[in-house]
């Protein structure tokens, strides 16, 4: 069977410092991998997706950015946090054409 | 382009009560409808999800949900709640594109279930 990990859990970084979160998908091969912010009252925001190695497409222009460097794994990055970029980051995957999407356990990030 | 409501923030309920939760949604093409519940600090889990078969559809949990074309409608019911329903619901509507699915959830319902 498939399962998808995150890491960190739980993240509290300084306004200013870098971010590295990374997710893996086991049990699968050449998923579409997707990363999400979940904010306080605003619901879940698609930021990246990916189809494939090296393949990352971006929704929402902002100080994030994502890497896919192994098939099965979806990395999402910041050199310099925000206090905006608090929030529930929630790594996703499906099975290529396939429509259902499964989500990860999630990882809480606070910026102080 | 798809969209998602969802109306009511909150909705509050006694335990074995019915569960009726609204998810209302517009899309240009026959779409994929989705519900999932977030437990607090957790990631979302599928309850159920409608793909163009049966239109009313079986999750888990003793949930379900009717797909209705004519209202636009994917509301999620259980016929009698329990505590362990309390979490966060959200209904998602899905377009497939160039081969990948696209999600577009509404901005969620919180359940809660008194004794």
């Amino acid at each position: 069977s498939q399962t998808i990990h995150q890491w960190p859990a739980t993240l509290v970084q300084p306004v200013g410092s870098p971010l590295s979160l990374e997710c893996t998908v086991e049990g699968t091969s050449n998923p579409n991998l997707y990363w999400y912010r979940q904010a306080a009252g605003r619901g879940l925001q698609l930021l990246f997706y990916s189809v494939g190695i090296g393949q990352i497409s971006s929704e929402v222009p902002q100080n994030l950015s994502a890497s896919r460097p192994q098939d099965r794994q979806f990395i999402l990055s910041s050199k310099k946090l925000l206090l905006s970029d608090s929030g529930f980051y929630l790594c996703a995957w499906t099975s290529g054409s396939a429509e259902t999407q499964y989500f990860g356990p999630g990882t809480r990030l606070t910026v102080l | 382009a798809q969209s998602v409501t969802q109306l009511g923030s909150h909705v509050s309920v006694s335990e074995g009560a019915l569960v009726l939760l609204r998810c209302n949604y517009s899309s240009s093409v026959p779409p994929y409808l989705f519900w999932y519940v977030q437990y607090p600090n957790q990631g979302l889990q599928l309850l159920l999800k409608y793909t163009s078969a049966a239109t009313l559809v079986k999750g888990i949990n003793g949930f379900e949900a009717e797909f209705k074309k004519s209202e636009t409608s994917f509301h999620l019911t259980k016929p009698s709640a329990h505590m362990s329903d309390a979490a966060e619901y959200f209904c998602a509507v899905s377009l497939k594109d160039s081969g990948y699915s696209t999600l577009t959830f509404g901005k969620g319902t919180m359940l809660l279930v008194s004794p």
